[in-house]
């Protein structure tokens, strides 16, 4: 059970360069997160997903673009990366809530991307 | 998303120290959230509260969910050097609801003293 696991680790973009951010989570959670961690700044929700084929937007949406074709699988592209997009991504997951439970507020967090734009 | 102001900003701890550190809310909250996050690593759920005066422990660390509801402590007891990392405070995305997103404060960063 490896829980919620991302790829790559680290990637260095130039300017206008576009990349795919890969994150798998095996826990069969329905909610799926993508955050970027800026010093200062905590945690910020770029995209969110409540469900496969379901995206919506979070706080800090603006060039980046994300799909969730199978349940297991988010993914978060950069189509022209900019330096302001230099910072630590992190992909979290977490259950539906059932019955009254509250478990879905709970968020696992993958190990992270540090991704540098030049 | 919610404005979470944590306090304080950074700490140095000395091993066998209690430190405490607080989060505070611009609105009512129905749930806090505890996480940890070491270096090179992701946050890590460490406690969740969901009521308001709770008391909640695990381990060495307690937290307690304020009665106003716009407030929240992290107390860790006899720190020992493994409880460096950030502190994240954490609470559901709009007010009052039991939305599935959530905000983070920016974190208290806890260091040893030399």
């Amino acid at each position: 059970n490896a829980g919620v696991t991302q790829t790559p680790k680290f990637r260095v973009l130039k300017t206008g360069q576009s990349m795919t951010l890969l994150c798998a989570q095996d826990m069969n959670h329905e909610y799926m997160y993508w955050y970027r961690q800026d010093p200062g700044m905590g945690l910020r929700l770029i995209h969110y997903s409540v469900g496969e084929g379901t995206t919506a937007k979070g706080e800090v949406p603006d060039g980046y673009n994300v799909s969730r074709l199978k349940k297991q699988n988010f993914l978060l592209g950069l189509e022209s990366a900019a330096p302001s997009q230099t910072s630590v991504y992190f992909c979290a997951s977490s259950y539906r809530a059932r019955g009254g439970l509250k478990s879905y507020n709970e968020q696992f967090f993958g190990p992270g991307t540090r991704l540098t734009v030049l | 998303g919610q404005q979470l102001n944590q306090s304080p900003q950074s700490m140095f701890i000395q091993e066998g120290e209690d430190v405490s550190m607080n989060c505070t809310s611009s609105s009512i909250f129905n749930t806090w959230l505890w996480y940890k996050q070491e270096p090179g690593e992701g946050p890590v759920l460490l406690i969740a509260l969901y009521k308001a005066g709770e008391l909640t422990s695990n381990g060495r660390l307690t937290a307690q969910f304020g009665i106003t509801r716009k407030d929240s402590f992290l107390n860790i007891s006899a720190s020992i050097p493994s409880d460096v990392g950030i502190y994240f405070c954490a609470g559901p995305f709009l007010p009052r609801s039991n939305d599935y997103k959530l905000s983070f404060g920016a974190g208290t960063t806890v260091t040893v003293r030399a």
